[in-house]
């Protein structure tokens, strides 16, 4: 079964600093990975997605993230944090044709410090 | 431009009482879902509809119903609230069920059950 772990469940950095968030999966095939983001009240956002070619993504409000098959990994990151940032941010991993089959992980929540 | 719209966007029911979660999407996506969201656990399928006409059970379904009453509206019933179901709850929809088509989420319904 596919699983997706994000081991950090908050992380706290200044506006201005760097930001990478962790993403681990386990999938048997080629997945599909994603980040979403969640604001406070609102539903969740799509900031990135991954589905094949180039392991580095762009997506959304600066965010990238890179897919390392080798660690089963796909972390977010971006170069300079601002105080609009501050959310709930998830990882998932899916298999190509089902949507009803993506598998969210319990996210990690982001603070920005002034 | 709406998007996706649920009401209530907050709910107090007593154990065994009955109610409907509406959700209505303005994209003309052809599938439909909902989740829910507990703190730790990132969000779980309950029911999706692939298409109108058709309905399928997710991850949790236990305790629910659903109805896709139009290619643009669909319903999640509880027909008998248990304080196991406080949660929040998500609709979401997609042109289509594969994960090429990014999910678009509401806003959330915020359920207790006391």
């Amino acid at each position: 079964a596919q699983s997706v772990t994000q081991p950090d469940i908050h992380i706290t950095v200044s506006e201005g600093a760097s930001l990478e968030l962790r993403c681990n999966y386990s999938y048997g095939a080629t997945p599909y990975l994603f980040w979403y983001v969640q604001s406070p009240g609102q539903g969740l956002q799509l900031l990135l997605k991954y589905f094949s070619g180039d392991t580095l993504v762009q997506g959304i409000k600066g965010f990238e993230a890179e897919f390392k098959r080798s660690q089963s990994s796909f972390n977010l990151r971006k170069p300079s944090v601002h105080w609009s940032d501050a959310a709930e941010y998830f990882c998932a991993v899916g298999a190509q044709g089902s949507a009803r089959q993506l598998t969210f992980g319990s996210g990690t929540q982001l603070t920005v410090l002034p | 431009n709406a998007g996706v719209t649920q009401t209530p966007k907050f709910q107090v029911l007593k154990t065994g009482q009955s109610m409907t979660l509406q959700c209505a999407q303005d994209m003309n996506h052809n599938s439909m879902y909902w989740y829910r969201q507990d703190p730790g656990m990132g969000l779980r399928l309950i029911y999706y509809s692939a298409s109108e006409g058709t309905t399928d059970k997710g991850e949790v379904p236990n305790g629910y119903n659903v109805s896709r009453l139009n290619k643009r509206e669909f319903s999640l019933r509880l027909e008998s609230a248990a304080p196991s179901q406080t949660s929040v709850y998500f609709c979401a929809s997609s042109a289509s069920q594969g994960n090429n088509s990014p999910l678009h989420f509401g806003n959330g319904t915020r359920l207790t059950v006391t």
